[in-house]
C-alpha cells in the first residue's frame, strides 16, 4: 500500500457541485499539504497542516477549504466547483521532526470541472 | 516572492549521455533545496535535498549541486537510461516560512 493515499484518483464534476478530496498516510508524518498542478504552472500550495489543530493558508486558498480529521487524514473541499479548478491536486506529508522536510507525495487526483 | 526557473523545459537526449539540468532562484536566503521526479500519472518522488549549508549531494548516477551565492542549482545524470524519462522538478525551502516553491519542470525524454 502507498504511504501516501489519495482518493478519487479521477473525478469530473460540473460548476456548482462540491467536491471533496481525501488524503490519508501511513508515515505518521505530522505535517500535511494540498498542492495544486496545473501545466505550465508547476505546483502551488493550497493548505497546510502542522497538526490535526494547525491549519494554514497556503498562495492559492480561495475557493478551496480543508479539514484535518486526525494526524493521518487531510480533506481538500471545493464548496462550489468552477472551470479553472481543474487541475491535477496532490496531498503531501512531512516530518518536523527530521529537520530536513522531505516530503512524501501521494499519487494525485485529477479533477475536471465542467 | 521567491522566483524558481528551471532550463530547458524539455529536453531529449539519446541513451548514454550525461546531461544536466538547471534550476536557478531569485532569493538566495533558502533553507534547502530538493530535486523531484515526476512519472506521468504519478506522484512526485523526492530525489535528492540539499541544505544551504551544503554544496552537492550524489545518488547513484545523481548529482545534485547547489551555489546559494549565485541562486543556482544543477542535477546531473551520468550513463542516462530510458527509465530516466520523467519530468524533474527543483523546489526550493526558504528561511522563513513552510512552503516549497516550485520550478515548472524540465521534461526529459532518453532516447533508446
Amino acid at each position: 500500500d502507498a504511504d501516501v493515499t489519495q482518493t478519487p484518483r479521477n473525478r469530473i464534476t460540473k460548476t456548482g457541485k462540491r467536491i471533496m478530496l481525501e488524503c490519508s498516510q501511513t508515515k505518521g508524518h505530522d505535517r500535511m499539504y494540498w498542492y495544486r498542478q496545473d501545466p505550465g504552472l508547476g505546483l502551488q500550495l493550497i493548505y497546510y497542516s502542522f497538526d490535526v489543530k494547525d491549519i494554514n493558508k497556503g498562495e492559492i486558498s480561495d475557493g478551496y477549504s480543508v479539514s484535518r480529521q486526525a494526524q493521518a487524514k487531510f480533506s481538500l473541499s471545493l464548496e462550489s466547483a468552477i472551470p479553472n479548478q481543474t487541475a491535477l491536486y496532490f496531498c503531501a506529508t512531512s516530518d518536523s521532526t527530521s529537520g530536513a522536510n522531505v516530503l512524501t507525495f501521494g499519487a494525485g487526483s485529477r479533477l475536471t470541472v465542467l | 516572492k521567491q522566483e524558481v526557473t528551471q532550463i530547458p523545459a524539455a529536453l531529449s537526449v539519446p541513451e548514454g549521455e550525461n546531461l544536466v539540468l538547471n534550476c536557478s532562484f531569485t532569493d538566495s536566503a533558502i533553507y534547502n533545496l530538493q530535486w523531484f521526479r515526476q512519472d506521468p500519472g504519478k506522484g512526485l518522488t523526492s530525489l535528492l535535498l540539499i541544505q544551504s549549508s551544503q554544496r552537492e549531494q550524489t545518488s547513484g548516477r545523481l548529482n545534485a549541486s547547489l551555489d546559494k551565492s549565485s541562486g543556482r542549482s544543477t542535477l546531473y545524470i551520468a550513463a542516462s537510461q530510458p527509465g530516466d524519462s520523467a519530468t524533474y522538478l527543483c523546489a526550493v525551502k526558504g528561511n522563513s516560512g513552510y512552503a516549497l516553491n516550485f520550478g515548472k519542470g524540465t521534461s526529459l525524454l532518453v532516447t533508446p
